[in-house]
């Protein structure tokens, strides 16, 4: 089974841009979660989608957004971007949360200029 | 509101001896608790939770974890370490009701020399 995959690995914006990220989830897993690490703050939850729907979110600006289609795969969207935007942004999967294990991508490197 | 508490920035052992990574948490009712592994340039990867039961759970590469609720600690052990152990962990907290989130603890260092 194919694991979560995430696009692009690496992004170099400038300040003021917006970028788009993509997730696309395990087979058949309807709970996507991101993430933002950064050495700093640690793993930051950003939100979370169940069946396209926001399901849960976290303390970030509303230039943070997010959405998930029909087929589970999801998308994060930054605007204006600034320096501090800069982070590993961390995408996981799982069938349903709860107890269930999320499951990891590889990430996308943002760096902001 | 749920929290993790992993003391140690670092951990340093000598391959061959067992390791200690230390995890504590804070959550109204009963949690559950992931170890999360993170090698360079890579997302999370699973080791093992505890949802109810046993409190010693076994999970891959040989970790296992003890969840003690009177100290509500759920520390990862390994009775040897290898080189390839060298990564970052994480401990995770999530509740069991609703559509909680899982919480991280910021992170330990294990480095294992040869």
């Amino acid at each position: 089974k194919a694991g979560v995959t995430q696009t692009p690995r690496y992004l170099i914006k400038t300040r003021g841009q917006q970028v788009t990220l993509s997730c696309s989830p395990i087979s058949g897993h309807r709970s996507v979660s991101w993430y933002q690490q950064t050495p700093g703050q640690g793993l930051q939850f950003l939100f979370e989608y169940f069946s396209e729907t926001q399901r849960n979110k976290g303390n970030f600006p509303g230039r943070f957004s997010g959405r998930q289609f029909s087929n589970s795969r999801s998308e994060m969207n930054v605007s204006t971007l600034e320096l501090g935007d800069s982070a590993l942004y961390l995408c996981a999967s799982s069938p349903q949360g709860g107890d269930q294990p999320q499951h990891f991508g590889d990430g996308t490197r943002l760096s902001i200029l | 509101a749920q929290s993790v508490a992993q003391p140690e920035d670092q951990v340093n052992v000598a391959e061959g001896n067992p390791l200690t990574v230390k995890c504590t948490y804070s959550v109204s009712g009963n949690p559950y608790l992931f170890w999360y592994v993170q090698y360079p340039n890579r997302g999370l990867q699973f080791l093992l939770k505890y949802i109810t039961g046993d409190n010693l759970v076994k999970g891959s590469y040989g970790f296992e974890a003890e969840f003690n609720k009177s100290q509500t600690s759920f520390h990862l052990k390994k009775p040897s370490a290898l080189v390839s152990d060298s990564a970052l962990y994480f401990c995770a907290v999530r509740i069991p009701s609703g559509y909680s989130t899982l919480t991280f603890g910021k992170g330990t260092m294990l480095l294992v020399s040869p």
